[in-house]
C-alpha cells in the first residue's frame, strides 16, 4: 500500500539552529500539506501546495519557516532559526483531489528544540 | 468561521460495550465533516466522512458516525469496542478558505478501551 514518507522521524536540535524536514507524498497526489501538531492539540495547517504552487500559507510563520515543492513531487519544510516553541510533530499529508478532505498522512517528524 | 469542538478529552469504555465520541461543529453552509484516528507516534488515518445523503455514515474498522443537523453534531460510534480501538480521535470540518478548503481539526479525544 502506498504511503507518505517523511524524514527524519525524530530530530533534536538546539534553539537558533536550522532544521529541515522532507516529505514524499503518494504518487499521483497533486496536493501536499504540512501540518504542525503541538502536544495535546489538533493538527494545524502550515502550508498547502497544489503541484508546485503554494495555495495557502496563511498560518506559516514566514520569518523563520519556509517550504518548497520545486518539481511538484516531494517537499521540504525548513525552520531557521528554531525556537523552543517550535517543538511539535510536523505532519505531511497528501490527497488526490484538492478539497476532498480525505488526506493520507505520513508518520510525522517529531521536533524537540532544547 | 468554521470550527469543531470535542467536549471530552478522554472517553473510557469497557471492551465489548458500545462507544461514542462526541463532536459538534460550526460552519457556514453545508458541512463537510470527517473523523480521523491517530495511534501513538503515528500520523492520522482517515476513518470516514459526511458530505451529503444518509445521516449515518459507515467507515473503517466498524466505526460509524451520525450527522445531526439540528444539533450540529457528528458523533463517532461503534457498537462493540475493542482494546485495539484505543487511540486519539479527531473530528474535522472542511473550512472555506478560498481555494484550499482546508481541514480544521478539533483538539482530539483519547479513547481508552479497558479489557
Amino acid at each position: 500500500e502506498a504511503e507518505v514518507a517523511q524524514s527524519p522521524r525524530y530530530k533534536i536540535t538546539e534553539k537558533s539552529q536550522a532544521v529541515a524536514f522532507w516529505c514524499d507524498p503518494i504518487s499521483g497526489h497533486a496536493t501536499l500539506y504540512w501540518y504542525r501538531q503541538i502536544l495535546g492539540q489538533g493538527p494545524e495547517l502550515l502550508v498547502q501546495f497544489q503541484d508546485e504552487s503554494v495555495v495557502d500559507d496563511s498560518q506559516l510563520p514566514k520569518d523563520r519557516f519556509s517550504a518548497e515543492r520545486l518539481k511538484g513531487v516531494d517537499s521540504t519544510l525548513k525552520i531557521q532559526p528554531a525556537e523552543l516553541g517550535d517543538s511539535a510533530m510536523y505532519l505531511c499529508a497528501s490527497s488526490f483531489l484538492q478539497g476532498s478532505g480525505e488526506l493520507f498522512f505520513g508518520e510525522g517528524s517529531r521536533l524537540t528544540v532544547l | 468561521a468554521q470550527s469543531v469542538a470535542q467536549p471530552e478529552d478522554q472517553v473510557n469504555v469497557a471492551e465489548g460495550n458500545p462507544l461514542t465520541v462526541k463532536c459538534t461543529y460550526s460552519v457556514s453552509g453545508n458541512p463537510y465533516l470527517f473523523w480521523y484516528v491517530q495511534y501513538p507516534n503515528r500520523g492520522l488515518q482517515f476513518l470516514l466522512k459526511y458530505i451529503t445523503g444518509d445521516n449515518l455514515v459507515k467507515g473503517s474498522y466498524g466505526f460509524e458516525a451520525e450527522f445531526n443537523k439540528s444539533q450540529t453534531s457528528f458523533h463517532l460510534k461503534k457498537p462493540s469496542a475493542l482494546v485495539s480501538d484505543s487511540a486519539l480521535y479527531f473530528c474535522a470540518v472542511r473550512g472555506l478558505g478560498g481555494a484550499t478548503n482546508k481541514l480544521i481539526f478539533g483538539t482530539g479525544t483519547l479513547l481508552a478501551v479497558q479489557p
